[in-house]
């Protein structure tokens, strides 16, 4: 069965440290895969995509994920974690076969003073 | 950028009656739209893919005679929970895609007492 998995359900880093978010997707065909972030009781901010080309996407406020076929996984990293960034993040991968983006279940980032 | 409105944000009711919860596109149309609810720590699940002009489709487990959805334009697609009951309490967030990018409403607080 298609799915997104978020091992992770919370992380926690010190400020300035850096951060690696995992995900795993098991789906047949190539993936497109997407990495969002969503604060306290408000919607979705998309953070970087992956369709195609360069394995390696950057994304906003210093986000970049990694697109590994072989290990089916798409983990969003950031070299200097802020507090800012603490927030629940949310991998997906959109089903071309079934019209639908699928969401893993979610890690929760707590940064540390 | 594209921007996806949904209104109310926040809405408490009584048992027993409805609510609507409006998604609109504000500078772009959207033929779909997509309904999610999200239970508190919990990811986004799919509820029913809103489609302009004609019946939407609901996910396994959705009931239709619940959760009404109309999508009478480009721009706007509703949903309705009819009867609420304080199960139906939960984050219900839609979204909508222009090109290759999903946007997503701020999200909507029902609660229902």
């Amino acid at each position: 069965a298609q799915s997104v998995t978020q091992p992770d359900i919370h992380i926690t880093v010190s400020e300035g440290a850096s951060l690696e978010l995992r995900c795993n997707y098991s789906y047949g065909a190539t993936p497109y895969l997407f990495w969002y972030v969503q604060s306290p009781g408000q919607g979705l901010q998309l953070l970087l995509k992956y369709f195609s080309g360069d394995t390696l996407v950057q994304g906003i406020i210093g986000f970049e994920a990694e697109f590994k076929r072989s290990q089916s996984s798409f983990n969003l990293r950031k070299p200097s974690v802020h507090w800012s960034d603490a927030a629940e993040y949310f991998c997906a991968v959109w089903m071309d076969s079934s019209y639908k983006l699928i969401f893993g279940s979610g890690t929760r980032l707590l940064v540390r003073p | 950028g594209a921007v996806v409105s949904q209104h109310p944000s926040w809405v408490i009711c009584k048992s027993g009656t409805s609510v609507k919860i409006e998604c609109r596109s504000l500078d772009f149309q959207a033929t779909t739209m997509f309904w999610y609810r999200q239970f508190p720590k919990q990811s986004l699940m799919l509820m029913a893919t809103s489609n302009e002009g004609s019946k939407a489709t609901y996910e396994q487990g959705v009931e239709k005679d619940k959760f009404l959805i109309n999508h009478a334009s480009l721009t706007l697609s509703t949903l309705t929970v009819t009867s609420a009951h304080p199960e139906d309490s939960s984050f219900y967030i839609c979204s909508a895609w222009r090109g290759a990018e999903a946007f997503f409403g701020q999200g909507t607080r029902l609660t229902v007492v």
